[in-house]
């Protein structure tokens, strides 16, 4: 089945560690997002890429970084200059080529701070 | 900039009864529309969107919205809810990248919490 893949479910940092969320697809598609949801402010944009190799900084960006070195890939590192990380993340993908078209969301990491 | 409001952070409806979810948008350029559903501790499903055409857009689970561009709304309704209708909803705008590319930019809304009660 094709879909979106996210890992870990759930994820534990300590103060000043950097720590890492995969986020998978088979949809052969061109484009994927990073989103930040807190409760009652809806998703925010962190970061995203329309294509492998090249990304751009979303609304969010500070304390965060990306990769996307192959097409199916686009994994989200927490950096410890990130005060407040404790969130649940969302990674998005969509074909990329036409801006109405549908993003299509993962399962979602649970980030918590030991 | 695009910017959704989502009027109403919780709704709590009957079992059989109309379920009315607002949108408002504002956006300089004609707007694509999105509504998404997203159960405890799971990703987002679209439930429908409007791009062109028909106004009144049809989605899954019996939903459906209306786009109004004179009122710049797009309401969600259900004739019945039903038990399983209880999540949370998310309205949002789609709109052009930064130096016109065709990248599709979502804005989300604060999201409605739908309760259904028996």
């Amino acid at each position: 089945d094709g879909g979106i893949t996210q890992s870990p479910k759930y994820l534990f940092r300590k103060e000043g560690q950097n720590v890492t969320l995969s986020c998978e697809q088979n949809l052969n598609h061109d484009a994927m997002y990073w989103y930040r949801q807190d409760p009652g402010q809806g998703l925010r944009l962190i970061y995203y890429s329309q294509i492998v190799n090249d990304f751009q900084k979303g609304d969010i960006a500070e304390g965060y970084s990306v990769s996307r070195e192959k097409k199916e890939s686009f994994p989200l590192t927490v950096t410890s200059a990130q005060k407040n990380p404790t969130a649940f993340y969302l990674c998005a993908s969509s074909m990329g080529r036409i801006h109405q078209e549908t993003q299509y969301f993962g399962p979602g990491t649970r980030l918590l701070v030991l | 900039a695009q910017s959704v409001t989502q009027l109403g952070s919780h709704v709590s409806v009957s079992e059989g009864a109309l379920v009315l979810l607002r949108c408002n948008y504002s956006s300089s350029v004609p707007p694509y529309l999105f509504w998404y559903v997203q159960y405890p501790n799971q990703g987002l499903q679209l439930l429908l969107k409007y791009t062109t055409g028909a106004t009144l857009v049809k989605g899954i689970n019996g939903f459906e919205a209306e786009f109004k561009k004179s009122e710049t709304s797009f309401h969600l309704t259900k004739p019945s809810a039903h038990m399983s209708d209880a999540a949370e909803y998310f309205c949002a705008v789609s709109d052009l990248g930064t130096g016109g590319t065709s990248y599709g930019k979502l804005t989300f809304g604060q999201g409605t919490i739908l309760t259904v009660h028996p």
